[in-house]
């Protein structure tokens, strides 16, 4: 069965500095792989998706991924973060185009000043 | 990007009693989907909603509990039935646009008292 484990739990970075939120899947063939967001008290917004072609996908609001097939993990990354991005970030993986997502637990950002 | 409206946005129930959450999308989409999220906890796919025909329900999720409609390609109900307080949760709606992207609605935040 397909599984995405996001390993941190929670993360907090200063204002300014880069970030990188982990994100591993299980499944044997390639996966459609998706980034949300959810800030406090709304609905998910998406980031960002890989389905194929180039591995290094750019989403909304500066942020980036990078699908790695030999570590099974499309991590999300930002060069610089801002304190607006303080929120619930979840992973998500669906095994064909277009079917229901899958979801690994959501890494909490905290942004420091 | 796609926008899904979902009715009502917030509610607080008594417990015994049901609610209908309706689900209205901007344009046709293939596959539309329920999930709930628990307080503090990601989100779990209730069921895929077909087209004139049955829902598909997760393992621990009921027809009985939790029925649900799709009259056309761009509009679908839940019900959440007999409430109680462990169905406090957000119910979001989602639907799979051209290009196999997901969006999701703002959720419907149920509080059961």
């Amino acid at each position: 069965a397909q599984s995405v484990t996001q390993p941190d739990i929670h993360i907090t970075v200063s204002e300014g500095a880069s970030l990188e939120l982990r994100c591993n899947y299980s499944y044997g063939a390639t996966p459609y792989l998706f980034w949300y967001v959810q800030s406090p008290g709304q609905g998910l917004q998406l980031l960002l998706k890989y389905f194929s072609g180039d591995t290094l996908v750019q989403g909304i609001k500066g942020f980036e991924a990078e699908f790695k097939r030999s570590q099974s993990s499309f991590n999300l990354r930002k060069p610089s973060v801002h304190w607006s991005d303080a929120a619930e970030y979840f992973c998500a993986v669906a095994n064909q185009a277009g079917t229901a997502l899958i979801f690994g637990k959501g890494t909490t950002l905290s942004v420091s000043s | 990007s796609a926008v899904i409206s979902q009715k009502p946005s917030r509610d607080i129930c008594q417990r015994g009693t049901s609610l209908t959450i309706q689900c209205q999308v901007d344009s046709q989409v293939t596959m539309m989907f329920w999930y709930r999220q628990q307080p503090g906890q990601s989100l779990t796919l209730i069921a895929t909603a077909n087209q004139g025909s049955e829902a598909t329900y997760e393992s621990g999720f009921v027809i009985d509990k939790f029925p649900i409609s799709r009259p056309n390609l761009t509009f679908s109900t839940l019900t959440v039935s007999n409430m109680s307080p462990e169905d406090s949760s957000i119910y979001l709606c989602s639907g799979s646009f051209s290009g196999n992207t997901i969006y999701f609605g703002e959720g419907s935040w149920l509080t059961v008292v």
